[in-house]
């Protein structure tokens, strides 16, 4: 059963980098398929960051473009997200996600719990 | 950007059937996907590629395809069916690779 579990501070203050971390289990993400971080809001929609493919390509939302990097360390089995210049609006529960194998446009199959993140000085 | 389009909010009897829509302009060349939320849990893929089911999910939730709407059928809602449904798309520029819509809250009265 592929689990993935997210993790990160809980609070990042303005104009900071926020780095957060997916750990995969029950899969090699060296195997294939695709990686993404989702947010969400606080009361509000989910909104898709950026994904990675198993060989590296990258892919990224274009409002959020120029902020934001996504790797992977195969290593340790996990994927990370790196969220530059932080403000209030970048307050959200954060997700992180296994597409498809084949397709960045596909279905998101298996999620993480979520970690909420919180921009406040 | 690239916007879908979801009514706020249906609400339904118990046993009766919900349709919740999502609408854009690419969803006449792009699949669209449903996510069942419930508070505090992360997303569930209900449908994908339009019509699919995913293993696991009751044979009571069903998609569609027309034109540039796709709708999320749920036939016999109980109440166990209340939560926010999102839809997921893409466009076909090369840009917008995951996009969601707002989301509908289903409330079972």
């Amino acid at each position: 059963q592929v689990q993935l579990q997210e993790s990160g501070p809980g609070l990042v203050k303005p104009s900071e980098t926020l780095t957060l971390t997916c750990a995969v289990s029950g899969y090699s993400i060296s195997s294939g398929h695709y990686w993404a971080w989702i947010r969400q809001p606080p009361g509000k929609g989910l909104q898709w960051i950026a994904s990675i493919y198993y060989n590296g390509n990258s892919y990224y939302n274009p409002s959020l473009k120029g902020r934001v990097s996504i790797s992977m360390d195969t290593s340790k089995n996990q994927f990370s997200l790196r969220l530059n210049s932080v403000t209030a609006p970048d307050t959200a529960v954060y997700y992180c996600a296994r597409g498809v194998e084949n397709l960045v446009r596909g279905e998101l199959t298996y999620w993480g719990q979520g970690t909420l993140v919180t921009v406040s000085s | 950007s690239y916007d879908l389009t979801q009514s706020p909010s249906v609400s339904v009897s118990p046993g009766e059937t919900a349709r919740i829509t999502c609408s854009g302009d690419e969803l006449t060349k792009q699949y669209g996907y449903w996510y069942q939320q419930k508070p505090g849990q992360a997303p569930v893929l209900v449908i994908y590629k339009d019509s699919e089911r995913p293993s696991g999910i009751p044979e009571r939730f069903s998609g569609s395809s027309s034109g540039t709407t796709v709708t999320l059928t749920i036939s016999g809602v109980q109440a166990e069916d209340e939560a926010d449904y999102y839809c997921q798309s893409s466009d076909s520029s090369g840009n917008y690779f995951v996009v969601f819509g707002g989301g509908t809250k289903l409330t079972v009265l």
